[in-house]
């Protein structure tokens, strides 16, 4: 495996349900993100963390409850989800702390579907 | 809040001129410069970043950046049928934290 993967690809799930999305990354990377992006709107960043310590926390409801054990691996857990929580989520990851080189990866997203 | 701002768009052109892509940005201490290009329901690649003001060339592709003006710019030379997509800006600031703009969507006509 390269770059950032993710799975599922799709997913869908009631409203009672509790799933969880998995990121890895493979870049050596010690940042890695959860953005959000819903039909024709702007990428909405959720959670960051870096060095595995979670450095920003965008307003995210508490159905979203991010983990990160180590720098190589992220998940999202969901539940009691809403149907305008569908959308593509994204995983990203970065070289991380204050390196100037620091180009930003996406991993293929999971598409989200709340019934 | 730090805002990057980009036209909506659409932005059209015909095959094989030049497209012209800009972004302005709020945070006068934004360190580095990407652009993306995101084909729809496919998650965004990078194509271009930059860190110096100037310009700095990758094929097809030229980055500008104006640091004074907080102004970037991607040129797309030759444009055709696939670069056809939304293009993303986005700026890191000295926290690690990008910012993306909502993008602009670029139709390249045969």
């Amino acid at each position: 495996e390269t770059g950032v993967t993710q799975t599922p690809r799709h997913l869908v799930m009631g409203m009672t349900n509790k799933k969880s999305l998995k990121c890895e990354q493979h870049l050596g990377h010690n940042a890695m993100y959860w953005y959000k992006q819903s039909a024709k709107k702007p990428l909405e960043l959720m959670f960051v963390y870096n060095f595995k310590e979670q450095t920003e926390n965008n307003s995210v409801p508490s159905r979203f409850s991010p983990e990160c054990p180590n720098s190589s691996h992220l998940f999202l857990h969901l539940h009691t989800l809403q149907p305008e929580d569908s959308a593509l989520y994204l995983c990203a990851s970065s070289q991380g702390g204050l390196a100037t080189y620091n180009e930003q990866f996406f991993g293929p997203g999971t598409r989200l579907t709340v019934l | 809040q730090k805002e990057v701002e980009q036209n909506s768009g659409p932005l059209s052109v015909p095959e094989g001129a030049i497209a012209s892509l800009n972004c302005t940005y709020s945070d006068r201490g934004s360190q580095s410069f990407f652009w993306y290009r995101q084909y729809s329901g496919k998650s965004p690649e990078l194509i271009m970043f930059i860190y110096s003001n100037g310009d700095k060339e990758d094929g097809r592709f030229t980055a500008q950046l104006n640091k004074a003006s907080q102004y970037v710019s991607l040129l797309i030379r030759d444009s055709q049928p696939s670069d056809s997509a939304t293009y993303l800006c986005a700026v890191r600031d000295n926290f690690n934290k990008f910012y993306f703009g909502s993008g602009t969507k670029l139709n390249v006509k045969p």
